[in-house]
Protein backbone atom coordinates (compact mmCIF):
# COMPACT_ATOMS: atom_id res chain seq x y z
CA UNK A 1 0.00 0.00 0.00
CA UNK A 2 1.15 3.52 -0.93
CA UNK A 3 2.11 5.41 2.24
CA UNK A 4 4.12 8.47 3.19
CA UNK A 5 5.67 9.03 6.48
CA UNK A 6 6.96 12.41 7.68
CA UNK A 7 9.43 13.07 11.19
CA UNK A 8 9.65 14.92 13.44
CA UNK A 9 5.73 15.36 13.63
CA UNK A 10 7.05 18.72 15.70
CA UNK A 11 10.50 21.00 15.54
CA UNK A 12 10.95 23.95 17.53
CA UNK A 13 13.98 26.17 16.03
CA UNK A 14 15.72 29.06 17.38
CA UNK A 15 15.62 31.91 14.59
CA UNK A 16 18.88 30.80 12.45
CA UNK A 17 18.71 27.42 13.34
CA UNK A 18 18.97 25.35 10.18
CA UNK A 19 17.86 21.76 10.24
CA UNK A 20 15.61 19.22 7.80
CA UNK A 21 12.56 17.31 7.90
CA UNK A 22 12.20 14.11 6.51
CA UNK A 23 9.61 12.26 4.41
CA UNK A 24 9.81 8.64 3.53
CA UNK A 25 7.43 6.79 1.38
CA UNK A 26 6.45 3.60 -0.08
CA UNK A 27 5.07 3.64 -3.42
CA UNK A 28 3.96 1.44 -6.45
CA UNK A 29 4.83 3.85 -8.98
CA UNK A 30 5.94 7.63 -8.39
CA UNK A 31 5.08 9.74 -10.79
CA UNK A 32 6.00 13.08 -8.33
CA UNK A 33 6.68 13.86 -4.64
CA UNK A 34 5.46 17.13 -3.76
CA UNK A 35 6.14 19.76 -0.44
CA UNK A 36 3.30 22.04 0.67
CA UNK A 37 3.08 24.25 4.00
CA UNK A 38 -0.11 24.62 5.72
CA UNK A 39 -1.00 27.51 8.06
CA UNK A 40 -3.48 27.37 10.27
CA UNK A 41 -6.89 27.54 8.93
CA UNK A 42 -5.44 27.21 5.58
CA UNK A 43 -5.15 24.91 2.65
CA UNK A 44 -1.96 23.36 2.02
CA UNK A 45 -0.09 25.74 -0.33
CA UNK A 46 2.31 24.21 -3.15
CA UNK A 47 6.19 24.48 -2.48
CA UNK A 48 8.33 21.51 -4.84
CA UNK A 49 7.39 18.99 -6.65
CA UNK A 50 10.22 16.33 -7.37
CA UNK A 51 10.37 13.49 -10.12
CA UNK A 52 13.65 11.05 -9.78
CA UNK A 53 15.98 10.48 -7.57
CA UNK A 54 18.95 12.93 -7.16
CA UNK A 55 16.88 15.93 -7.68
CA UNK A 56 16.99 19.27 -5.78
CA UNK A 57 14.29 22.20 -5.51
CA UNK A 58 15.21 25.50 -3.91
CA UNK A 59 13.00 28.53 -2.88
CA UNK A 60 14.01 31.08 -0.28
CA UNK A 61 15.62 29.10 2.88
CA UNK A 62 14.00 25.84 1.42
CA UNK A 63 15.79 23.42 -0.35
CA UNK A 64 13.97 19.65 -1.12
CA UNK A 65 15.75 17.07 -2.29
CA UNK A 66 14.81 13.36 -3.21
CA UNK A 67 16.11 9.98 -3.22
CA UNK A 68 14.62 6.23 -4.15
CA UNK A 69 13.06 6.26 -0.58
CA UNK A 70 13.04 9.94 1.39
CA UNK A 71 13.04 13.38 0.62
CA UNK A 72 14.23 16.20 2.84
CA UNK A 73 13.40 18.86 3.27
CA UNK A 74 16.39 21.74 4.38
CA UNK A 75 15.46 24.62 6.29
CA UNK A 76 18.42 27.34 6.26
CA UNK A 77 18.47 30.09 8.88
CA UNK A 78 14.81 30.10 9.15
CA UNK A 79 12.80 32.71 10.25
CA UNK A 80 9.48 33.04 12.64
CA UNK A 81 7.77 33.46 9.80
CA UNK A 82 8.39 30.11 8.45
CA UNK A 83 5.92 28.69 10.92
CA UNK A 84 4.13 26.03 9.65
CA UNK A 85 2.99 22.65 9.27
CA UNK A 86 4.88 20.97 5.97
CA UNK A 87 2.99 18.32 3.93
CA UNK A 88 4.83 15.94 1.82
CA UNK A 89 3.18 13.87 -0.55
CA UNK A 90 3.65 11.46 -3.45
CA UNK A 91 1.52 10.66 -6.41
CA UNK A 92 1.40 7.41 -7.96
CA UNK A 93 1.32 6.50 -11.94
CA UNK A 94 -2.52 5.60 -11.29
CA UNK A 95 -2.61 9.90 -10.35
CA UNK A 96 -3.67 9.34 -6.98
CA UNK A 97 -2.02 11.17 -3.81
CA UNK A 98 -1.35 10.24 -0.68
CA UNK A 99 -0.06 13.11 1.80
CA UNK A 100 2.01 12.17 5.08
CA UNK A 101 0.29 13.66 8.72
CA UNK A 102 3.02 16.49 8.29
CA UNK A 103 5.54 18.40 10.54
CA UNK A 104 4.67 21.42 12.55
CA UNK A 105 7.67 23.90 12.66
CA UNK A 106 8.20 26.72 14.94
CA UNK A 107 10.75 28.84 14.92
CA UNK A 108 11.31 31.07 17.92
CA UNK A 109 13.16 34.63 17.82
CA UNK B 1 -7.01 36.17 -10.50
CA UNK B 2 -9.29 34.16 -7.94
CA UNK B 3 -7.73 31.15 -6.02
CA UNK B 4 -9.87 28.25 -4.98
CA UNK B 5 -12.99 29.32 -3.39
CA UNK B 6 -14.60 26.68 -1.37
CA UNK B 7 -18.19 27.99 0.75
CA UNK B 8 -19.03 27.88 3.73
CA UNK B 9 -15.97 28.40 5.27
CA UNK B 10 -17.84 26.68 8.66
CA UNK B 11 -20.67 24.27 9.25
CA UNK B 12 -22.49 22.57 12.12
CA UNK B 13 -24.47 19.59 11.57
CA UNK B 14 -25.93 17.04 13.76
CA UNK B 15 -25.93 13.45 13.31
CA UNK B 16 -28.06 11.40 10.77
CA UNK B 17 -28.11 14.96 8.51
CA UNK B 18 -26.82 15.91 5.36
CA UNK B 19 -24.72 18.56 4.25
CA UNK B 20 -23.28 20.11 0.38
CA UNK B 21 -20.12 21.68 0.38
CA UNK B 22 -19.30 23.99 -2.57
CA UNK B 23 -15.97 24.80 -4.64
CA UNK B 24 -15.08 26.84 -7.43
CA UNK B 25 -12.13 25.91 -8.97
CA UNK B 26 -8.95 28.29 -9.73
CA UNK B 27 -9.28 30.53 -13.11
CA UNK B 28 -8.26 28.14 -15.90
CA UNK B 29 -8.50 25.00 -14.18
CA UNK B 30 -10.68 21.95 -15.11
CA UNK B 31 -10.46 19.39 -12.65
CA UNK B 32 -11.67 19.03 -9.02
CA UNK B 33 -10.61 17.27 -6.30
CA UNK B 34 -12.06 16.61 -2.68
CA UNK B 35 -9.57 15.67 0.70
CA UNK B 36 -10.65 15.30 4.32
CA UNK B 37 -8.24 16.47 6.86
CA UNK B 38 -8.67 15.49 10.31
CA UNK B 39 -7.14 16.94 13.23
CA UNK B 40 -3.42 16.72 13.06
CA UNK B 41 -3.68 14.56 9.91
CA UNK B 42 -2.40 14.75 6.15
CA UNK B 43 -5.57 15.35 3.60
CA UNK B 44 -7.08 11.92 2.49
CA UNK B 45 -8.41 12.00 -1.05
CA UNK B 46 -11.88 11.61 -1.64
CA UNK B 47 -12.53 11.90 -5.44
CA UNK B 48 -11.29 13.65 -8.52
CA UNK B 49 -13.51 15.05 -10.65
CA UNK B 50 -13.13 15.97 -14.79
CA UNK B 51 -15.36 16.72 -17.51
CA UNK B 52 -17.95 15.97 -15.16
CA UNK B 53 -17.70 12.76 -14.02
CA UNK B 54 -15.76 11.47 -11.11
CA UNK B 55 -12.52 9.67 -12.63
CA UNK B 56 -11.40 8.69 -9.64
CA UNK B 57 -12.51 7.89 -5.77
CA UNK B 58 -10.60 6.93 -2.34
CA UNK B 59 -11.21 4.91 -0.02
CA UNK B 60 -14.61 6.63 1.58
CA UNK B 61 -17.92 5.51 1.48
CA UNK B 62 -20.82 6.00 -0.93
CA UNK B 63 -22.30 8.56 1.70
CA UNK B 64 -20.13 10.80 0.01
CA UNK B 65 -21.06 11.59 -3.39
CA UNK B 66 -20.06 14.86 -6.00
CA UNK B 67 -20.99 16.87 -8.61
CA UNK B 68 -18.96 18.59 -11.35
CA UNK B 69 -20.57 21.53 -13.23
CA UNK B 70 -20.37 22.80 -16.57
CA UNK B 71 -18.37 25.83 -15.28
CA UNK B 72 -15.83 23.35 -13.47
CA UNK B 73 -17.50 24.76 -10.30
CA UNK B 74 -18.18 21.06 -7.73
CA UNK B 75 -19.90 20.27 -4.99
CA UNK B 76 -18.98 17.44 -2.09
CA UNK B 77 -22.20 15.66 -0.25
CA UNK B 78 -22.27 13.90 2.29
CA UNK B 79 -25.45 11.98 3.61
CA UNK B 80 -26.00 10.15 7.24
CA UNK B 81 -23.57 12.21 9.40
CA UNK B 82 -21.43 10.68 11.50
CA UNK B 83 -19.72 12.00 14.10
CA UNK B 84 -16.56 10.79 12.55
CA UNK B 85 -17.34 13.27 9.66
CA UNK B 86 -15.66 16.14 11.40
CA UNK B 87 -13.29 17.55 9.65
CA UNK B 88 -11.77 20.33 7.54
CA UNK B 89 -12.78 19.24 3.37
CA UNK B 90 -10.64 20.79 0.85
CA UNK B 91 -11.23 21.07 -2.17
CA UNK B 92 -8.05 21.24 -4.65
CA UNK B 93 -8.23 22.10 -8.27
CA UNK B 94 -5.70 21.56 -11.27
CA UNK B 95 -5.45 21.77 -15.12
CA UNK B 96 -6.59 18.06 -17.00
CA UNK B 97 -6.85 15.28 -14.81
CA UNK B 98 -3.55 13.80 -14.65
CA UNK B 99 -2.07 17.15 -13.51
CA UNK B 100 -0.02 17.38 -10.27
CA UNK B 101 0.06 20.63 -9.46
CA UNK B 102 -3.08 21.24 -7.04
CA UNK B 103 -4.40 24.15 -5.93
CA UNK B 104 -6.05 24.02 -2.51
CA UNK B 105 -8.45 26.59 -1.33
CA UNK B 106 -8.75 27.38 2.19
CA UNK B 107 -11.25 24.54 3.47
CA UNK B 108 -14.66 23.78 5.12
CA UNK B 109 -14.62 23.22 9.05
CA UNK B 110 -17.58 20.60 9.25
CA UNK B 111 -18.76 20.18 12.74
CA UNK B 112 -20.48 17.30 13.68
CA UNK B 113 -22.72 16.79 16.83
Amino acid sequence: EDQVTQSPEALRLQEGESSSLNCSYTVSGLRGLFWYRQDPGKGPEFLFTLYSAGEEKEKERLKATLTKKESFLHITAPKPEDSATYLCAVQNTGNQFYFGTGTSLTVIP
Amino acid sequence: DAGVTQSPTHLIKTRGQQVTLRCSPKSGHDTVSWYQQALGQGPQFIFQYYEEEERQRGNFPDRFSGHQFPNYSSELNVNALLLGDSALYLCASSFGATNEKLFFGSGTQLSVL
